[in-house]
C-alpha cells in the first residue's frame, strides 16, 4: 500500500492549493478516505472524509465551506481543495485509510 | 465533539521496563479507538484498533484495553524503538479525534 501526497507549499492567507493523493497497492475505490493534517507539535486533527459507497463527504467544522474532498477513482487519486486558507491551516497534510497514512505534505500559509 | 484526554503528557522510562499510557473519553465510544505510534519527521503508524486488536507487524509487546470511555495501551519490556509519541483516537463517529499525545522517553 502506497499513498504519496502532492501539492503542498507556500501560500498567502486567503490563498487556495489543491492537494493530491496517488495510491496504489489496494482497491482505491472500494475504501473511504480521508485527509488528517497535524500542525507543528499539536495533535493530528481531522480535516475531512469521503465515504466510499456513497460517496458521503464529512467535514472538521473548522473548514466546512472552504475545503472540499473528491476522488478519481480512474486515476486512484484523492484531492483537497482547500480555498480561504488562514495562517490556522498550517500543518503537514496527510492523506489516510482506515489503517494506513502517507508521509504528508506541508502546507505553510503566511504573509 | 468526542474529546480524548490522555494521560500522561510524558514518562521517562528505561529500556526494557513496562508503561501503561492511558486515554479517556468524554463519551462513551464502545471499542471504537486505535492508538498511533509516531516518531520525529514521521507519519503516525497504527497500533491499536478496536480498542485491542494489533495492527500489521506490531508485535505482542504492545497490548491495548478498554471499552467505554476509558482505555489504556501497555507496552511490555520496552525497547529503544518505543520511544515515541502515542496518540489514542476515537473512530465511532465518522470525524474522528485524537488525544493530545504521551511522549515516551528514554530515562
Amino acid at each position: 500500500v502506497q499513498l504519496v501526497e502532492s501539492g503542498g507549499g507556500l501560500v498567502q492567507p486567503g490563498g487556495s492549493l489543491r492537494l493530491s493523493c496517488l495510491a496504489s497497492g489496494f482497491s482505491f475505490s472500494k475504501y473511504s478516505l480521508s485527509w488528517v493534517r497535524q500542525a507543528p507539535g499539536q495533535r493530528p486533527q481531522y480535516v475531512a472524509g469521503i465515504i466510499t459507497n456513497t460517496s458521503r463527504t464529512l467535514y472538521a467544522e473548522s473548514v466546512k465551506g472552504r475545503f472540499t474532498i473528491s476522488r478519481d477513482n480512474a486515476k486512484n487519486t484523492l484531492y483537497l481543495q482547500m480555498n480561504s486558507l488562514t495562517t490556522e491551516d498550517t500543518a503537514v497534510y496527510y492523506c489516510a485509510l482506515s489503517d494506513f497514512w502517507g508521509q504528508g505534505t506541508l502546507v505553510a500559509v503566511s504573509p | 465533539e468526542i474529546l480524548m484526554t490522555q494521560s500522561p503528557a510524558t514518562l521517562s522510562v528505561s529500556p526494557g521496563e513496562t508503561v501503561t499510557l492511558s486515554c479517556r473519553a468524554s463519551q462513551t465510544i464502545r471499542n471504537n479507538v486505535a492508538w498511533y505510534q509516531q516518531k520525529p519527521g514521521q507519519a503516525p503508524r497504527l497500533v491499536i484498533h478496536g480498542a485491542s486488536t494489533r495492527a500489521t507487524g506490531i508485535p505482542a509487546r504492545f497490548r491495548g484495553s478498554g471499552s467505554g470511555t476509558e482505555f489504556t495501551l501497555t507496552i511490555s519490556s520496552l525497547q529503544s524503538d518505543d520511544f515515541a509519541v502515542y496518540y489514542c483516537q476515537q473512530y465511532n463517529k465518522w470525524t474522528y479525534t485524537f488525544g493530545q499525545g504521551t511522549r515516551l522517553d528514554i530515562k
